[in-house]
């Protein structure tokens, strides 16, 4: 049992390029969101969905998009990056049937030069 | 996380108790959450209150939820330098999706 996997776990990117990362997770949870988290400022949300073709938008969703055309993944786009973006970027899953954990990736530490 | 609050650091001496607060705004969350975070590693759950309840006792953790004043507070006895870590509060907002708000988060430092 996996749980969530994230990748990549670090990246570089230049200002202007796009880029996926990835989150998969294989508990069959419905509930699937994207943190980001900066120094002093918590994890903020950016984008969340509550089951396969729902998505919707948390606290910071400007320069990001996401998609859930299945239950097992949860794709993060970045069209065109910025070094506001560079940050560690949280996946994470949930039951709606069981509300007492919610599962985390490792993170992805993206830098934006 | 601008609707929960944490103090962000915290420093004690090994053996002594630890006492981390958090305050929360929405008075209809269901669960409320402590999570750790080591260096350059993930969120990994501590422990969870369900908003029915006034206190949870796990081990050398002790969870106390006031919801009149929409407090929580995380207490680890015979605080180790194993402990030193980020400690974030969460609520999930069921009325909200199942949204999770984080805190902040508390930098706990445990000197020998």
């Amino acid at each position: 049992n996996a749980g969530v996997t994230q990748t990549p776990k670090f990246q570089v990117l230049k200002t202007g390029q796009s880029m996926t990362l990835q989150c998969a997770q294989d508990m069959n949870h419905e509930y699937m969101s994207w943190y980001r988290q900066d120094p002093g400022m918590g994890l903020r949300l950016i984008h969340y969905s509550v089951g396969a073709g729902i998505t919707d938008q948390g606290e910071v969703p400007n320069g990001y998009n996401v998609s859930r055309s299945t239950t097992e993944d949860f794709p993060l786009r970045l069209l065109s990056a910025a070094p506001s973006q560079t940050s560690v970027y949280f996946c994470a899953s949930s039951s709606h049937r069981d509300k007492s954990e919610a599962f985390f990736g490792q993170g992805t530490r993206l830098t934006v030069v | 996380g601008e609707d929960v609050e944490q103090s962000l650091f915290l420093s004690v001496r090994e053996g002594d108790s630890s006492v981390i607060n958090c305050t929360y705004t929405d008075s209809s969350s269901t669960y409320l959450y402590w999570y750790k975070q080591e260096p350059g590693a993930g969120l990994q759950l501590l422990t969870y209150i369900f908003s029915n309840m006034d206190m949870k006792q796990d081990q050398r953790l002790t969870v106390l939820l006031n919801k009149k004043d929409k407090h929580l507070s995380l207490r680890i006895a015979d605080t180790q330098t194993g402990d030193s870590a980020i400690y974030f509060c969460a609520e999930r907002r069921d009325n909200q999706g199942g949204k999770l708000i984080f805190g902040q988060g508390t930098e706990l430092s445990v000197k020998p």
